[in-house]
């Protein structure tokens, strides 16, 4: 039992690459997440999918795609990196509302 | 207005002592979770500690315990009998439900170093 897995762990792009960042659950929870966590911000929520084929923008989403591929995985997509895009990126996941939210050990990422 | 404030950039604390981290939160929804999550160095997010809106009692979980004052709007956290691997970034977040959906917003967090 896995938890929750990113890939990549390290990550360095020029201005304009694009990249796909992946998450997996092996826990079947529903609702998964994308964080970034910047110096002095804290972790802030880019995107949100509830359930499998559902996804909700959260509070910094521009610059981002999600994909909800199904109900293990949860995918973020730069199509054109920015160098304020230089952060680093939690996957979490979580099964109720109330329940504990597990995250996934990070993936940075470096864009020049 | 921030949702959730962290006031103590940073905290220093002897082995062996108590410690209290302090998280004031704000919202207007009757139902709503209060978590603290714990980042060391290496970077992963670990889970803490819970306490529901509705829940009676204060949480604790071995050496940690969250103080909830509801009225307050506070849910400090104290950790007993500091260790050295204690030293970390602390979050406290608030689970609330939006729409339906539940999302999870962070503080900007505590640094505690704990030393010898």
């Amino acid at each position: 039992n896995a938890g929750v897995t990113q890939t990549p762990k390290f990550q360095v792009l020029k201005t304009g690459q694009s990249m796909t960042l992946q998450c997996a659950q092996d826990m079947n929870h529903n609702s998964m997440y994308w964080y970034r966590q910047d110096p002095g911000m804290g972790l802030r929520l880019i995107y949100y999918s509830a359930s499998e084929g559902t996804t909700d923008k959260g509070e910094v989403p521009n610059g981002y795609n999600v994909s909800r591929l199904n109900k293990r995985e949860f995918s973020l997509r730069l199509e054109s990196a920015a160098p304020s895009q230089t952060s680093v990126y939690f996957c979490a996941s979580l099964q109720g509302a109330w329940e504990t939210q597990y995250f996934g050990p990070g993936t940075r990422l470096l864009v020049l | 207005a921030q949702k959730i404030t962290q006031t103590q950039p940073g905290m220093f604390v002897q082995e062996k002592e108590a410690v209290t981290l302090d998280c004031t939160y704000d919202t207007s929804d009757p139902s709503y979770g209060l978590f603290w999550y714990k980042q060391p160095s290496s970077g992963e997010m670990i889970f803490l500690i819970y306490q529901g809106s509705y829940d009676q009692q204060n949480a604790t979980e071995g050496r940690y315990s969250l103080n909830f004052q509801k009225a307050r709007k506070s849910a400090n956290l104290v950790i007993s009998a500091s260790q050295l691997g204690d030293s970390a970034m602390y979050f406290c977040a608030m689970r609330e439900a939006v729409a339906g959906y539940s999302t999870l917003t962070f503080g900007k967090g505590t640094m505690l170093l704990v030393s010898p």
